[in-house]
């Protein structure tokens, strides 16, 4: 059965860091794109980003709203991927997902989220 | 970016109700269209892909059509678990982004 869970989420001063983690089980983690996607209370949802296999070299791909304050990484030993998140903002306030890409190209899986605050 | 438009933003309707939801995008995405369903306080839930393609599990009452700018997603007679926020991805280009998203209540 495939399993994503996120975990590392808190409370957190605007300006500080926070990195989450999605552990991954139930299937061959190393072969698929891997997502991130928030949803701010009594929002939408939004996509955060990306990042590919090693067959596509590890590639990322960040929104506007996080590039350059926000890193997607993955390790395939541990079947898990990262978040880390710095100069955090009180928007970046939000249940954050992480979602498998399917080998249609799509989300098939999604984790069950975890919250982060950004509060002071 | 593209910008995703649902409507109607909400809708009230019955169990056993034919309902329909709207996508638009603002430029064009050939197929490459999710939809979504979130029940609240829950994770989203992969619904349809590619526009018209039902993920396993999925009850065959969903369905999903359209091409280019203009989708829908179908429910032909809803159910009591159908009562959700449902929401549509277009997976054409980075950033990916999503509908507002579509609130399904009881009338």
């Amino acid at each position: 059965e495939v399993q994503l869970v996120e975990s590392g989420g808190g409370l957190v001063q605007p300006g500080g860091s926070l990195r989450l983690s999605c552990a991954a089980s139930g299937f061959t983690f190393s072969d698929h794109y891997m997502d991130w996607v928030r949803q701010a209370p009594g929002k939408g949802l939004e996509w955060v980003g990306r990042i590919v296999n090693k067959a596509n070299s590890y590639t990322t791909q960040h929104a506007a709203s996080v590039r350059g304050r926000f890193t997607i990484s993955r390790d395939d030993s541990k079947n898990s991927l990262y978040l880390q998140m710095n100069s955090l903002k009180t928007e970046d306030t939000a249940v954050y997902y992480c979602a498998r890409v399917g080998i249609t190209y799509y989300y098939d899986h999604w984790g069950q989220g975890t919250l982060v605050t950004v509060s002071s | 970016d593209i910008q995703m438009t649902q409507s109607p933003s909400s809708l009230s309707a019955s169990v056993g109700d034919r309902v329909t939801i709207t996508c638009r995008a603002s430029q064009g995405i050939r197929n490459y269209l999710a939809w979504f369903q979130q029940k609240p306080g829950k994770a989203p839930k992969s619904l349809i892909y590619a526009a018209s393609s039902l993920q396993s599990g999925v009850p065959s009452r969903f369905s999903g059509s359209g091409s280019g700018t203009d989708f829908t997603l179908t429910i032909s007679s809803l159910q009591p678990e159908d009562f959700a926020t449902y929401y549509c991805q277009q997976f054409d280009s980075y950033p990916l982004t999503f509908g507002g998203g579509t609130k399904v209540e009881i009338k």
